[in-house]
């Protein structure tokens, strides 16, 4: 009962490489979701989808890149990574409609440094 | 954006006392949520409320969804060690495809 898998759990990258975070749900759930985490602060919504070939921005889009090609995965690209992109990421997903109440099921999230 | 004021920030409590934490907002919300999240792991979801004034109750936790839409609270009772984490408050301001907002979280230590 594999539910929202995230990899890789912990990362180090220096200033302006680029990287993907990898998520993958096996619930079969339209909308997929990437928060980012500060310390001491709540969830963040930088991108989301409400199924496959749909993507949104959320509060927090900039320096970010989405796609979602198939309903299983929602991979979140960085291009040029930055200090202020050190944070925890969480993938999340729901099943959607308005019947399916509001479990979003998270990933056990991504530890991200930028140095 | 939307902001969720989530009081208190971190609670240190004795093993067995009750506890309660709320958040507010200045905007109407359909549905409020509670999460919580351990160390090193994604929020779980606790309780789901999405009728103004309800009051729902999973094991030693209860809810309420306040009745101005406006705000909600989480009490625990009988607190237990494996209560500490970080307890999130989230809100929807929409239908069912808008996404959440979280407020900032209340740290909860609990002292054996």
């Amino acid at each position: 009962n594999a539910g929202v898998t995230q990899t890789p759990k912990f990362r180090i990258l220096k200033i302006g490489q680029s990287m993907t975070l990898q998520c993958t749900q096996d619930m079969n759930h339209n909308y997929m979701y990437w928060y980012r985490q500060d310390p001491g602060m709540g969830l963040k919504l930088i991108y989301y989808s409400v199924g496959a070939g749909i993507t949104d921005k959320g509060e927090v889009p900039n320096g970010y890149n989405v796609s979602r090609s198939t309903t299983e995965d929602f991979p979140l690209r960085l291009e040029l990574a930055a200090p202020s992109q050190t944070s925890v990421y969480f993938c999340a997903s729901k099943r959607g409609g308005q019947s399916s109440g509001n479990t979003i099921y998270f990933g056990e999230g991504s530890w991200l440094t930028v140095v | 954006g939307q902001q969720l004021n989530q009081s208190p920030q971190s609670m240190f409590i004795q093993e067995g006392e009750d506890v309660s934490m709320n958040c507010t907002s200045s905007s109407i919300f359909n549905t409020w949520l509670w999460y919580k999240q351990d160390p090193g792991e994604g929020p779980v979801l606790l309780i789901a409320l999405y009728k103004a004034g309800e009051l729902t109750s999973n094991g030693r936790l209860t809810a309420q969804f306040g009745i101005t839409r406006k705000d909600s609270f989480l009490n625990i009772s009988a607190s237990i060690p494996s209560d500490v984490g970080i307890y999130f408050c989230a809100g929807q301001l929409g239908p069912g495809n808008t996404p959440l907002v979280f407020g900032k979280g209340t740290r909860l230590s609990v002292i054996a």
